[in-house]
């Protein structure tokens, strides 16, 4: 099936510095990605969708200035946080409109810690 | 405004019996259901899903009804199994199945089966 590929899995960075996550689709190509972010005992809450050549879409309370998304191409979607602060710290998972039956496939995830 | 509730935040049962989780929705635009099952640290699984133009979607152990006058659904499990045990998250979208659209999450209910 459909496969997504998310790294790092896990990163710790200190307050103020920035952090890239990439996902990428391995054997499909996708022209819309989604990125989530989880608390603790939380839904999967959508931060933005990621459209192929053109400007991501943030949902309401989203800093787009803060949580930077590219998608340059069809099987890459990238997420920085800039300027890191510990309450960005969360479980970051990213979802393509893959080929498998459900049509979302999901990333393994990201643990950000900021320190 | 939680527009995907999952009431139950565990479910604990019983290996071989049966397992239902819930789920209900206030969004009257919500025209396609999916369930998924997550383990901590790691992206979400696709279950089972289901269209608003059927109330009932089979596969193997895994059953989901949809019940759009309620706006409820819900996961059905038989047997359950000691690997069954998770958290599962009911999603929901307004764009009939297709996956370029979002997808809204509620909190999740976490199952654990005992053997």
């Amino acid at each position: 099936g459909a496969v997504v590929s998310q790294h790092p899995s896990w990163v710790i960075c200190k307050s103020g510095t920035s952090v890239k996550i990439e996902c990428r689709s391995l054997d499909f190509q996708a022209t819309t990605m989604f990125w989530y972010r989880q608390f603790p005992k939380q839904s999967l809450m959508l931060m933005a969708t990621s459209n192929e050549g053109s400007k991501a879409t943030y949902e309401q309370g989203v800093e787009k200035d803060k949580f930077l998304i590219n998608h340059a191409s069809l099987t890459l979607s990238t997420l920085t946080v800039t300027s890191a602060h510990p309450e960005d710290s969360s479980f970051y998972i990213c979802s393509a409109n893959g080929l498998d039956e459900g049509g979302y496939t999901f990333g393994s995830g990201t643990r950000l810690t900021v320190v | 405004d939680q527009q995907v509730k999952q009431n139950s935040p565990s479910l604990s049962v019983q290996e071989g019996r049966i397992s239902i989780l819930n789920c209900d929705y206030t969004n009257s635009m919500f025209d396609y259901f999916l369930w998924y099952k997550k383990y901590p640290a790691e992206g979400p699984t696709f279950l089972i899903s289901i269209s608003s133009i059927k109330d009932k979607n089979e596969d193997g152990r895994f059953t989901v009804f949809l019940n759009k006058s309620a706006k409820h659904l819900s996961l059905h499990i038989v047997p359950s199994q000691p690997g069954d045990s998770a958290v599962y998250f009911c999603a929901a979208s307004a764009g009939s199945g297709g996956s370029n659209y979002k997808l809204t999450f509620g909190k999740g209910t976490l199952l654990t089966v005992n053997p």
